[in-house]
C-alpha cells in the first residue's frame, strides 16, 4: 500500500521561528511536491522537486525553502514564520515513469498555526 | 494556460438524490483532467482520470465524468448520494500537456449530502 507520511498533523509555532515540515513517500517515486491548501483557493504549488537535489519554485515559494538530499524525504523549511503562512501544507508525491495520467499520492496534511 | 474553474463553491444533496459538481477546463495542450476527494481531516485520494480513452470516465464509489471538448467541461456525477460522499472535491488539470507532474487545482467544491 503506497504511503507518504508527513512529520506533524498539528504545529503551532510563533512568528519569526525557524519551522520544518518533513514528508516521506516509500514508493521511490522521483517527483515531490509541496502545496498549501487555504479555503477557497485550492491547492497552491510552493516548491516542485523531480529528483536528489533537484528542486524548482512554484507559485508562491516566497518565505520557503527546501531540501531534498535523499528520494524519500522532501522537506519544506520556513526560515522566518509569519502569520500569513498559517495554513494547511500538504506533500504530494509521484512517479515520473512515461505518463502524463499518473497519478498523485498525498499525505494527510500538517496544519500550521503562526502564532 | 491551462486552468480550471469549479463553478460551484458549495453544493448540497439530500441522500438518495444525484450529485453534479461542475468544472470548466481550459487547455492549449490535449489536456489531463482529474477528479481528487479530500474527506474532512484526510489526505487528497484520486476519484478518477480522463486519459483520452474514452470520454465518460468512470472512477471509484460510483462517480463518474464525462469529457466534453466543445463544452470544455469536465463534470462530475454520481446517479444517488451517500451520506459518505460528504467532502470537498477537486477539478484537477496537468499543468503543461504532461511534459512534467505539475497540476492546477480547482479552487474545491464542498459537497454537503443531507439527510
Amino acid at each position: 500500500d503506497v504511503k507518504v507520511t508527513q512529520s506533524s498533523r498539528y504545529l503551532v509555532k510563533r512568528t519569526g521561528e525557524k519551522v520544518f515540515l518533513e514528508c516521506v513517500q516509500d514508493m521511490d517515486h522521483e517527483n515531490m511536491f509541496w502545496y498549501r491548501q487555504d479555503p477557497g483557493l485550492g491547492l497552491r504549488l510552493i516548491y516542485f522537486s523531480y529528483d536528489v537535489k533537484m528542486k524548482e519554485k512554484g507559485d508562491i515559494p516566497e518565505g520557503y525553502s527546501v531540501s531534498r538530499e535523499k528520494k524519500e524525504r522532501f522537506s519544506l523549511i520556513l526560515e522566518s514564520a509569519s502569520t500569513n503562512q498559517t495554513s494547511m501544507y500538504l506533500c504530494a508525491s509521484i512517479t515520473f515513469r512515461m505518463s502524463s495520467y499518473n497519478e498523485q499520492f498525498f499525505g494527510p496534511g500538517t496544519r500550521l498555526t503562526v502564532l | 494556460a491551462q486552468s480550471v474553474t469549479q463553478l460551484d463553491s458549495h453544493v448540497s444533496v439530500s441522500e438518495g438524490t444525484p450529485v453534479l459538481l461542475r468544472c470548466n477546463y481550459s487547455s492549449s495542450y490535449s489536456p489531463s483532467l482529474f477528479w481528487y476527494v479530500q474527506h474532512p481531516n484526510k489526505g487528497l485520494q484520486l476519484l478518477l482520470k480522463y486519459t483520452s480513452a474514452a470520454t465518460l470516465v468512470k472512477g471509484i464509489n460510483g462517480f463518474e465524468a464525462e469529457f466534453k471538448k466543445s463544452e470544455t467541461s469536465f463534470h462530475l456525477t454520481k446517479p444517488s448520494a451517500h451520506m459518505s460522499d460528504a467532502a470537498e472535491y477537486f477539478c484537477v488539470v496537468n499543468r503543461d500537456g504532461g511534459a512534467t507532474n505539475k497540476l492546477i487545482f480547482g479552487t474545491g467544491t464542498l459537497l454537503a449530502v443531507q439527510p
